[in-house]
């Protein structure tokens, strides 16, 4: 595709529920991170994968939080046992193969998560 | 823990003059990378502009420039001939991590108003 496709763009879900919100990152771009995005604060990082390989996932709030990214392309970030704090806006990111650090990444829109 | 400040939570400017965005940040590394991003009520996150640490020229990008000052760790973002579609938040995000680890690292945002 043209960009980094997330879906859904808006989840509503009742505290305990689990959800999963997926990630299809731009084609041929190897790298791909997860952030977490508060209301009225900058992203911070989740989780970062090269290809499937889930190689940082240092961000990760609590063991509730699960990452994967099986052929290497599509990711879904699940969340279980929901709670209120876990809402905010989850921005998934991807790019080429960063040797160096250089390359940036290229952002979805976001899913949104309201925990209710 | 590594942080990055944007010091000024709102900013306005008139239609077609010139604003500066500032940020800065702390590292201990030498060899890093630093950007822009611009985030529109849309919320996805768009490259501005990006800088090299290790490079003395100060990036630019059309209307957009930076004033990298790598002694100080300031990396501020100057808009020139604002637009309307400037407005957005803007969020400065080194990529602070060592090597492996490519999160970036966001600050909290400025949010820019364009008067017209």
């Amino acid at each position: 595709g043209a960009g980094v496709s997330q879906s859904p763009r808006y989840k509503v879900a009742k505290r305990g529920q689990d959800v999963a919100l997926r990630c299809d990152p731009i084609s041929g771009h190897v790298s791909l991170f997860w952030y977490q995005q508060a209301l009225g604060q900058g992203p911070e990082f989740l989780t970062y994968f090269q290809n499937e390989a889930q190689l940082d996932k240092s961000g990760l709030p609590s063991d509730r939080f699960f990452a994967e990214r099986p052929e290497g392309s599509v990711s879904t970030l699940k969340i279980q046992r929901t709670q209120q704090e876990d809402s905010a806006v989850y921005l998934c990111a991807s790019s080429l193969r960063d040797v160096r650090g250089n390359q940036p990444q290229h952002f979805g829109d976001g899913t949104r998560l309201s925990i209710l | 823990a590594q942080t990055v400040t944007q010091s000024q939570p709102e900013m306005s400017v008139q239609e077609a003059e010139t604003v500066t965005l500032s940020c800065t940040y702390d590292t201990s590394e030498s060899d890093y990378y630093l950007f822009w991003y611009k985030q529109p009520p849309s919320r996805q996150m768009i490259l501005v502009i990006r800088q090299e640490a290790y490079k003395q020229q100060n990036a630019t990008e059309n209307r957009f420039s930076v004033n990298f000052q790598k002694a100080a760790k300031s990396f501020s973002l100057k808009i020139s001939d604002s637009q309307l579609g400037d407005a957005a938040m803007y969020f400065c995000a080194p990529r602070l991590s060592g090597a492996g680890s490519y999160q970036l690292t966001f600050g909290k945002g400025t949010k820019l108003s364009v008067i017209p």
